[in-house]
């Protein structure tokens, strides 16, 4: 039961460019959305998160838009650098259930010099 | 001085053998999990700990048996390897409820081969 679909798989961007992925979720007790990032070799790390009583947050080139009645979110990285070249994943929770994240399939990103 | 420590990190091994993963974390969080992470890269968790209680158990074969010594220990036992059980193995850790963060703090994996 796939409960947070991830799209696109994988995205290949040029440098300087916009970078987009997008999420959806099926349970509206989810109130917790947090986004990973993962380079090769190394766990999953955060990168910015949002709860739904906002439907935008940004950090630095980083931002994440929310969709509730869509129950949408997506992460747009403006101005990608080959650095951000990673797997990217969008998760969800219920902060009552202790940090239990469900996870997207995650997006392999290539930012191209 | 590693927030989440897991050995070892390459396992390489025979279908029917048993091995363990090991965790630790010094971060003081009173949570930890288990995730299994296929070649797909697909994050599925398997198990969590809350100061030594199991409080989940996804549906895992019961040849993988966790241990939790103490809340900063958290192991990971399998028994009978199978081919399928090729993967990578991340420990994790974070607080608890009561306005936490929802950040878990990841391990660098345990990448485990069955031959």
């Amino acid at each position: 039961q796939q409960q947070v679909k991830q799209s696109p798989q994988s995205l290949i961007v040029q440098k300087g460019g916009i970078s987009i992925i997008n999420c959806a979720y099926e349970n509206t007790a989810f109130d917790y959305f947090p986004w990973y990032q993962q380079f090769p070799g190394k766990g999953p790390a955060l990168l910015i998160a949002i709860r739904p009583d906002v439907s935008e947050k940004k950090e630095g080139r980083f931002t994440i838009s929310f969709n509730k009645s869509a129950k949408q979110f997506s992460l747009h990285i403006m101005d990608s650098q080959p650095g951000d070249s990673a797997t990217y994943f969008c998760a969800a929770t219920e902060e009552t259930s202790g940090s239990r994240l469900t996870f997207g399939e995650g997006t392999q990103l290539t930012v191209n010099p | 001085d590693t927030a989440v420590s897991q050995t070892p990190k390459y396992l390489v091994t025979q279908m029917g053998n048993d091995k363990s993963i090991k965790c630790e974390q010094n971060l003081g969080h009173d949570t930890m999990y288990w995730y299994k992470q296929d070649s797909k890269k697909f994050l599925k968790i398997m198990f969590s700990y809350n100061n030594k209680e199991l409080i989940i158990n996804e549906t895992v074969p019961n040849r993988f048996s966790p241990k939790s010594p103490d809340k900063a220990h958290l192991n990971l036992h399998i028994n009978s390897l199978e081919l399928g059980d090729s993967a990578v193995y991340f420990c994790a850790s974070s607080l608890w409820g009561g306005g936490n963060t929802g950040e878990l703090f990841f391990g660098e994996g345990s990448r485990l081969t069955v031959l």
